[in-house]
């Protein structure tokens, strides 16, 4: 089983630059999430969707922007990479809304901005 | 707003040992689900344990239970007989009853050597 794959596992953008992170999961599941992780800190959530066609916005949402086209995938995109995006990337995804619900993760994407 | 605080950054077991990883909370809630995340070097974020607030009995999973103080606020993970795979961060994340899934305040993290 997959689970939640994310698309690339590492990449290096010079400021300003832009790019686009996938997220696809193969659970049906109707809750997808973005997540960054700064070194010796937890996730801090960016966006999040609670269904294909929706988007909202997290904790962190300044300079991403999200789309979910698709049910099992999620779209993240810098418009104009800096050097404080650096981070590790996570995906996630859920069943439903319910606290008690697992979210499953993708393996991160490692970005670089320099 | 809720905070999750790990005060240890880094801990090391002897493998075979018994080791205990602090977590504390703060929150105004009354219904809620506490978390216990394993981070390998992989970086695959791994659930571990989960225990719901309204529970008075400790939730156990194999080698890991946790210690569970509501109202102290403190949820505590013990691994029993580390083994050397028991390496990796391990990080404490919080939500309330009625919060989407993926909207979990997570610590700062806890870094975990096991030696051979």
């Amino acid at each position: 089983n997959a689970g939640v794959t994310q698309t690339p596992k590492f990449r290096v953008l010079k400021t300003g630059q832009s790019m686009t992170l996938l997220c696809a999961q193969d659970m049906n599941h109707e809750y997808m999430y973005w997540y960054r992780q700064d070194p010796g800190m937890g996730l801090r959530l960016i966006h999040y969707s609670v269904g294909e066609g929706t988007t909202a916005k997290g904790e962190v949402p300044d300079g991403y922007n999200v789309s979910r086209l698709k049910k099992q995938n999620f779209l993240l995109g810098l418009e104009s990479a800096a050097p404080s995006q650096t981070s590790v990337y996570f995906c996630a995804s859920s069943r439903g809304f319910r606290g008690d619900t697992e979210a499953f993760f993708g393996q991160g994407t490692r970005l670089t901005v320099v | 707003a809720q905070t999750v605080t790990q005060s240890q950054p880094e801990m090391s077991v002897q493998e075979a040992e018994t080791v205990t990883l602090s977590c504390t909370y703060d929150t105004s809630e009354s219904d809620y689900y506490l978390f216990w995340y394993k981070q390998p070097p992989s970086r695959q974020m791994i659930l571990v344990i989960r225990q719901e607030a309204y529970k008075q009995q400790n939730a156990t999973e194999n080698r890991f239970s946790v210690n569970f103080q509501k109202a102290a606020k403190s949820f505590s993970l013990k691994i029993s007989d580390s083994q050397l795979g028991d390496a990796a961060m391990y990080f404490c994340a919080y939500r309330p009853y009625n919060t989407n899934a993926g909207k979990s305040t997570f610590g700062d993290g806890t870094t975990l050597t096991v030696k051979p």
